[in-house]
């Protein structure tokens, strides 16, 4: 059973343009978390999905920033308009219910030049 | 969510025990509490966890106090790949809750 994948693993954009992060859950899983890591940072909650719909995006800044769970294919979470801050690791986690322990992938480390 | 309190940093030497704790007065009583660990340049990783008793698995052991307002994970004997943030989330068994991570304690492991 392979892990939660994200790709890409690494990401450079130039500042103002958009950038899309992906992650597959694990199979069987259907409640995936976005998280942002600043350097030498914790890690801050951005928004919580479950298939098709949006269950807490209490995280998410209010601007350029979305996320989405199809019924078919990864989630994705998207940055418009990039700026400089927005250089972060970005994880996502899965798991089969909303109560249950995470299963976290690598992460995707966003570099906005 | 209820807040954890743990120190910001601590030391061990290898094949020694450690025993990281976790403050929590504000729990209530559906209120999970969750051990994951981030290793160097990778995402968390999960733990242990448990509600009332003490709970041992392959990776650790979990002693909640009797009044739960705290916990202690314990690594039996540290290995340099311990090395690691450990953060302790208290979690309610509710649909719908998101995992708060707090700063973690930052374990060091000497040879």
């Amino acid at each position: 059973n392979a892990g939660v994948m994200q790709n890409p693993r690494h990401l450079v954009r130039r500042r103002g343009q958009e950038a899309r992060l992906r992650c597959s859950p694990m199979k069987g899983h259907s409640h995936v978390y976005w998280y942002r890591q600043l350097p030498e940072e914790g890690l801050k909650f951005m928004v919580y999905l479950q298939k098709e719909n949006i269950i807490d995006e209490s995280g998410m800044p209010k601007e350029r920033f979305s996320a989405e769970f199809p019924k078919e294919g990864p989630s994705i979470l998207r940055i418009q308009q990039v700026v400089r801050g927005d250089s972060a690791a970005y994880f996502c986690a899965s798991s089969p219910t909303g109560n249950e322990k995470l299963f976290f992938g690598s992460g995707t480390q966003l570099s906005v030049l | 969510d209820a807040k954890t309190t743990q120190p910001n940093s601590m030391e061990s030497n290898e094949e020694e025990p450690v025993h990281l704790p976790c403050n929590h007065s504000t729990i209530s009583g559906t209120d999970y509490i969750h051990w994951y660990r981030q290793l160097p340049s990778q995402g968390p990783e999960y733990v242990i966890h448990g509600l009332t008793s003490n709970v041992n698995n392959r990776m650790a052991s979990l002693a909640i106090a009797e009044d739960r307002k705290s916990s202690t994970l314990i690594l039996h004997r540290a290995t340099l790949r311990d090395a690691a943030v450990y953060y302790c989330i208290l979690r309610r068994d509710n649909y719908g809750q998101n995992f708060v991570f707090g700063p973690g304690t930052r374990l060091s492991v000497l040879p």
